[in-house]
């Protein structure tokens, strides 16, 4: 199985400041036949089923306010929130989709600070 | 639209058999894979396993391998998941999820509402 790693596991911000979640894949998750990465980002909101923020590491899920953004290759992975909203309290996840079992990260928790 | 909609709480024994259900609706349900996901109590999820419903061909979890199974009935447009021996630990949330499609496999993009399964003495 790809183990999939994240730091921090919580992260406290000020309203209107960036923050970074990191995500580290045990193998290479780059598919070098279509040059795509194989990784998502999901928020995951109290009570609700998580939502796909994030795929092929940095392509935005229609919808998505542009202030989210992904970026990394091969085995590391970021996620941006270029400036905190309220609404962005959550539980991030990453997920790797490159091979079964498409596995998950521990998650960071993201509070306003 | 597209919906994943999920069957209601369960509430159930050790030892007893417990079928789930997640009906697609607004696509066509029997070309996308549809996975199942699980999330104990305060963790993160687990992916378990995921399902072509065209031809049923299934992938499983090493992790939930023989401890679960997964199919799915295309004529109604709806996926499972059973266990035949209900043990304390099965006790978490279930989320059935869409795989997207663009030229190739995507992410998971639509999910299911979660159905709570309780295993209590």
């Amino acid at each position: 199985d790809i183990v999939m790693t994240q730091s921090p596991d919580s992260l406290a911000v000020s309203l209107g400041e960036g923050a970074t979640i990191n995500c580290k894949s045990s193998q290479s998750v780059l598919y070098t036949s279509n040059k795509k990465n194989y990784i998502a980002w999901y928020q995951q909101k109290a009570g609700q089923p998580p939502k796909l923020l994030i795929y092929w590491a940095s392509t935005r899920e229609s919808g998505v306010p542009d202030r989210f953004s992904g970026s990394g290759s091969g085995t590391d992975f970021t996620l941006t929130i270029s400036s905190l909203q309220a609404a962005d309290v959550a539980v991030y996840y990453c997920q790797q989709y490159y091979s079964v079992p498409h596995t998950f990260g521990q998650g960071t928790k993201l509070e306003i600070k | 639209e597209v919906q994943l909609v999920q069957s209601g709480a369960e509430v159930k024994k050790p030892g007893e058999t417990l079928k789930i259900s997640c009906k697609g609706s607004g696509y066509s349900f029997s070309t996308y894979w549809i996975g199942w996901v699980r999330q104990m109590p305060g963790k993160g999820p687990e992916w378990m396993g995921i399902i072509f419903p065209y031809d049923s061909d299934t992938r499983y979890s090493p992790s939930f391998q023989g401890q679960v199974t997964i199919s799915a009935d295309k004529s109604i447009s709806t996926a499972y998941l059973q266990w035949s021996s209900l043990k304390a630990s099965d006790t978490a949330m279930y989320y059935c999820a869409r795989r997207g499609v663009e030229d190739v496999l995507t992410a998971y993009d639509y999910w299911g509402q979660g159905t709570p399964v309780t295993v209590s003495p």
